[in-house]
């Protein structure tokens, strides 16, 4: 089983400033087939990147998802208020499929 | 509009069973994979189990392996988690979620909004 760790657990920045959020894999992610989530207090998860750097659809070009192998990163620029939640790591490139901890993001 | 609703939670005792039931719309449900997930309160994502398009191959967390079956039904766009001898640790927000792909083995781009379940003497 691949094990994702991502750092830090939680971040405290204020709007307009940069997140980089990051998800390092316990082996080597096939394929690149590690996707970040955002999921707000009592609601479901959304996907926002898939296959390590793909914006899903509808997501802003402030998100933006980078890495491969063991090191993924999640960069959000120009933070908003609304983008206060906690972001998951998937990889979906072996079975079984696993997540993250979470890193919980903080907007000031 | 794409949608996926969960239905079937609720409070049930240890070692008994439940049935969770997905209902799809506004996408060819068929020609999807479709997966379970689930959240223990306060805690982070699970991945519980996967069924491919046409429902030949399924695959489980370790976690639930020989309790919980996965199924569909094509024809109704309905989804399932037959969940059996629950235990506590059970109890978690179920979510079922579509994925890219038909196999399964894809990023998950559509959720429903999750239904509980408890499981408590």
């Amino acid at each position: 089983e691949i094990v994702l760790t991502q750092s830090p657990g939680t971040l405290s920045l204020s709007p307009g400033e940069r997140a980089t959020l990051s998800c390092r894999a316990s082996q080597s992610v096939s394929s690149n087939y590690l996707a970040w989530y955002q999921q707000k207090p009592g609601q479901a998860p959304r996907l926002l990147i898939y296959g390590a750097s793909s914006r899903a659809t509808g997501i802003p070009d402030r998100f933006s998802g980078s890495g491969s192998g063991t090191d993924f990163t999640l960069t959000i620029s120009r933070l908003e208020p609304e983008d206060s939640a906690v972001y998951y790591c998937q990889q979906y490139g072996s079975s079984p499929i696993t997540f993250g901890q979470g890193t919980r993001l903080e907007i000031k | 509009q794409v949608h996926l609703v969960e239905s079937g939670g609720g409070g049930v005792q240890p070692g008994r069973s439940l049935r969770l039931s997905c209902a799809a719309s506004g996408f060819t449900f068929s020609s999807y994979g479709m997966h379970w997930v689930r959240q223990a309160p306060g805690k982070g994502l699970e991945w519980v189990a996967v069924l491919s398009f046409e429902g030949s191959n399924k695959y489980y967390a370790d976690s639930v392996k020989g309790r919980f079956t996965i199924s569909r039904d094509n024809s109704k766009n309905m989804l399932y988690l037959q969940m059996d001898t629950l235990r506590a640790e059970d109890t978690a927000v179920y979510y079922c979620a579509k994925a890219k792909t038909s196999s399964g083995s894809h990023a998950f781009d559509i959720w429903g909004q999750g239904t509980m379940v408890t499981v408590s003497s």
